[in-house]
């Protein structure tokens, strides 16, 4: 089946700090594009979305970023807290109802 | 319920037999994903049911592999002949399908141990 990469980067940022989590995506008939958080033992939770007519949309903390013409998507966090700590996949979307494809995850560690 | 719901939350089972892990989605969703995550990595997609759509198996990992949905609701994945390699975490998510609405609501899934 369709998978994503192994090996998870990590990212290890110091409270307070702001973190920039990266993704590329592969197909560019993409148009829907979300962004997720999981914690240790727990489903995937829906962090923020942006449709692919936009190439910035913000959130409480978070900032997702777009650019199309790379094929790349950006999930900032302002202000980052330990309770930001847990792996986030960006997940791409194709024709409005498509099946949803997780990119790989980057750990995010957050230090006090 | 008020969320996606999968039983059970963890299963041991011997290598050679078979199991099925159960999806209880989001009341009124019409799109239902299988996921397999192991230790460690990402999301792997298995399976997509959209509405009375032919579902897209096209994840499935073997033929040993399948799932069906039953009144458009609740959803059975079956592993058949289990073998070490299945041993993950299986997740389930809804969403209300077509348009923009496809955030999908993952359920705490299952952990499948193969013995």
């Amino acid at each position: 089946g369709e998978s994503v990469g192994l090996h998870l980067p990590t990212l290890s940022v110091q409270e307070g700090d702001n973190s920039i989590i990266n993704c590329a995506y592969s197909n560019s008939a993409s148009d829907y594009f979300i962004w997720y958080k999981q914690e240790s033992g727990k489903g995937p939770q829906f962090i923020i979305d942006i449709r692919s007519n936009m190439d910035k949309r913000q959130g409480q903390r978070v900032t997702v970023l777009l650019n199309k013409t790379v094929k790349h998507l950006s999930l900032q966090i302002a202000a980052t807290q330990p309770g930001d700590s847990a792996v986030y996949f960006c997940a791409e979307n194709e024709n409005q109802g498509g099946k949803l494809i997780f990119g790989q995850g980057t750990e995010l560690s957050v230090k006090p | 319920g008020a969320g996606v719901s999968q039983s059970p939350s963890n299963k041991v089972t011997e290598k050679g037999k078979d199991v099925e892990l159960r999806c209880d989605p989001i009341s009124g969703h019409t799109a239902l994903y299988w996921y397999r995550q192991s230790l460690g990595q990402g999301l792997e997609f298995l399976i997509y049911f959209q509405g009375n759509s032919a579902p897209d198996k096209s994840g499935l990992p073997s033929d040993r592999f399948s799932a069906e949905r039953t009144g458009g609701s609740v959803s059975t994945l079956t592993i058949q002949r289990t073998q070490q390699e299945d041993s993950a975490v299986y997740l389930c998510a809804s969403s209300l399908g077509g348009g923009w609405n496809t955030e999908a609501f993952f359920g705490q899934g299952t952990r499948l141990t193969v013995v």
